[in-house]
């Protein structure tokens, strides 16, 4: 079965980077884009960006250009999302999804920023 | 950058009809169609329907999308508890070249 699983949750400073896997099994890794959606507590989704594994292209959100920094390695099929220079309202749950249509999401990771 | 307005809430009693509403404009929803999602409290989201009626497996038949124009609609019939969920309509916007989410609806059984 599909299954997208990413890593622990996160606690960084302001300023700091964070970096979230994304390993996916059940499907083959390369054959689906990968989205990342982030969701603060209590408010709506917002995307992130994307990449097509296959051939390692990104688009990212206006909002995050120049912030963000998606990757994948094929050879263990994970996807990765780095977000640099962190503010306190980049905390939030952080979801990879599978495909233009959203069918499969990650469990979710908590990224907090505080001091 | 623009998302997609959905009303905030919508309650109607067990067993009754809602009607979930996604307005966007000519560059996504008249466009691309939308697909919608389900997420209940502390959950990610799950895919009830994509490019406006196409329901993945294991999809109850209860739901149901269509589009017209620039507006996107989610029916559920026969409302459950477990229907009790925020709802979200999703597209790709071909002028900003990014997917936006509509602002969520949240679905209260009565």
């Amino acid at each position: 079965q599909v299954q997208l699983v990413q890593s622990g949750a996160e606690v960084k400073k302001p300023g700091a980077s964070v970096k979230v896997s994304c390993k996916a099994s059940g499907y083959t890794f390369t054959s689906y884009d990968i989205n990342w959606v982030r969701q603060a507590t209590g408010q709506g989704l917002e995307w992130v960006g994307w990449m097509s594994p296959n051939s390692g292209n990104t688009g990212y959100a206006q909002k995050f250009q120049g912030r963000v920094i998606i990757t994948r390695d094929t050879s263990i099929s994970t996807a990765s999302m780095e977000l640099s220079s962190l503010r306190s309202d980049d905390t939030a749950v952080y979801y990879c999804a599978r495909s233009n249509n959203f069918d499969y999401w990650g469990q979710g990771t908590l990224v907090t920023v505080s001091s | 950058q623009a998302g997609l307005t959905q009303p905030p809430s919508v309650s109607k009693a067990l067993r009754q009809t809602a009607t979930l509403t996604c307005t966007g404009n000519s560059n996504n929803v008249g466009n691309q169609g939308a697909a919608w999602l389900q997420q209940h409290q502390g959950h990610p989201p799950k895919l009830l329907s994509y490019k406006n009626n196409n329901r993945p497996s294991g999809i109850s038949e209860r739901f149901s999308a269509s589009r017209s124009g620039n507006t996107a609609s989610l029916t559920i019939t026969g409302l459950q508890p477990e229907d009790e969920a925020d709802y979200y309509c999703s597209a790709w916007d071909s002028s900003l070249s990014a997917h936006v989410f509509g602002t969520g609806t949240k679905v209260t059984v009565l």
